[in-house]
Parts: C-alpha cells; structure tokens; sequence
C-alpha cells in the first residue's frame, strides 16, 4: 500500500526566503506525481503536475523535482510572498487513477 | 484544464439528516473522484463515480451510507446519509483531466453536523 509523507508538517519563514518542501512516497510504481495548494477551508488549487517520466517541472516561482528510484519529490517556492501561506499537499498517481495524499505541509510567510 | 463547480459550499444539518452535494464540470471527463477531508487531516479517496454504473467505494466506504451518482460525463452526486457528527469534514469532488492528465479539484462543501 502506498504511503506519502511529506516533512515538515509545519513551516515558517520570513518573506523573501526560499521555500523547500519535501514529499516521500514508499511505492515507485507511479504515473506522476502532482502538488496542490490549499487555502484555509477551501479546495485544492494544482501547481504543478510531474509525469512519472520526468525529472522536473517549473512554473513561474515555482519548481517540483521527482526522482523516482528513492521516492521523492521536492517542491521549491523561491523568493516567498505572504500570499503564498498555505498549506501545500503532494499526491501520487497510481493504478487505477487513484491519488494517495500526504499529510500536507502548513507554510506560513511573515511578512 | 476542467473547472469544477461545488456545492453547497457550506451546511450545517441535523444529526440523522442527509445531505446531498453537487459537482459540475464545464467538460466531460473520464473519472470523477470523491474524498472526505476531515478536520486537520489529508484528503481520503471515498470513491471513484462511474458513468453509468455503481461507483466504486474504498475500505471503509458504503454505498448506503455514501450513495454517488454519475448520469452523464460531466455532473456527479454525493450524498452523506443518515449524518452524525463524526461525519463533519470537508467533502472534495475530483475529475481526472485527461486533457493535461491531471487531477482537477471542486472548491469544497464543509459539512458540520449538530
């Protein structure tokens, strides 16, 4: 059975720092891997989505590694911005089109 | 990619009540997703809604206590049956977007039952 983790479950940092966000699943048979922003009671917003073929994907301030032979993924946010406080969630894609969730990682950016 | 619309976005509702919950999406898809997001917690696949057929529940999840409809590619129905306050969470609605591949999310419905 597949399980994600992702560490820390809590991050705090000054604005302007760099952002580094680490995800472990225990299963390497994966179809892709894909991060997700949530705002407080709200639903998921996708970042950005890795093709388990791929190595990385960027957008905008954004950059996500997978290297899939140990398991995980990095999640990188440079140059941080109050608005990007959130709690950011990794999933793994398998068979079956089913998405295994880690625990999340609550970010907050102080101003 | 797809945009799902959810709702209600919010309720509160009587224990032994049920509650039924909508999601919408502006193209067909080939898979719709449920999860259950209980308070502090991750996200818990409920079930995957088939067109056309009986969804398919995980460990844990029972049609008649989580009945889904699907009717056509792009509407999808949750409904939480028979409530208790355990069953207060955050419900989440997903379509697998094969367009990009990738998972789109509904805004969610934040069920409190009293």
């Amino acid at each position: 059975k597949q399980e994600v983790t992702q560490i820390p479950a809590a991050l705090s940092v000054p604005e302007g720092e760099n952002l580094v966000l680490n995800c472990s699943f225990t299963d390497s048979a994966i179809y892709n891997l894909q991060w997700f922003r949530q705002d407080p009671g709200k639903g998921l917003t996708s970042l950005l989505l890795i093709q388990s073929s791929q190595r990385e994907q960027t957008s905008g301030r954004l950059n996500a590694s997978l290297d899939k032979s140990s398991g995980r993924s990095t999640l990188y946010i440079a140059a941080s911005q109050p608005g990007d406080s959130a709690t950011y969630l990794c999933a793994v894609g398998a068979a079956g089109n089913k998405l295994t969730f880690g625990g999340g990682t609550r970010v907050l950016v102080k101003p | 990619s797809a945009v799902i619309s959810q709702k209600p976005s919010r309720d509160i509702c009587q224990r032994g009540t049920s509650l039924t919950i909508q999601c919408q999406v502006d193209s067909q898809v080939t898979m719709m997703f449920w999860y259950r997001q209980q308070p502090g917690q991750s996200l818990t696949l409920i079930a995957t809604a088939n067109q056309g057929s009986e969804a398919t529940y995980e460990s844990g999840f029972v049609i008649d206590k989580f009945p889904i409809s699907r009717p056509n590619l792009t509407f999808s129905t949750l409904t939480v049956s028979n409530m208790s306050p355990e069953d207060s969470s955050i419900y989440l609605c997903s379509a697998l977007d094969r367009g990009v591949d990738g998972y789109t999310f509904g805004s969610g419905t934040r069920l409190t039952v009293v």
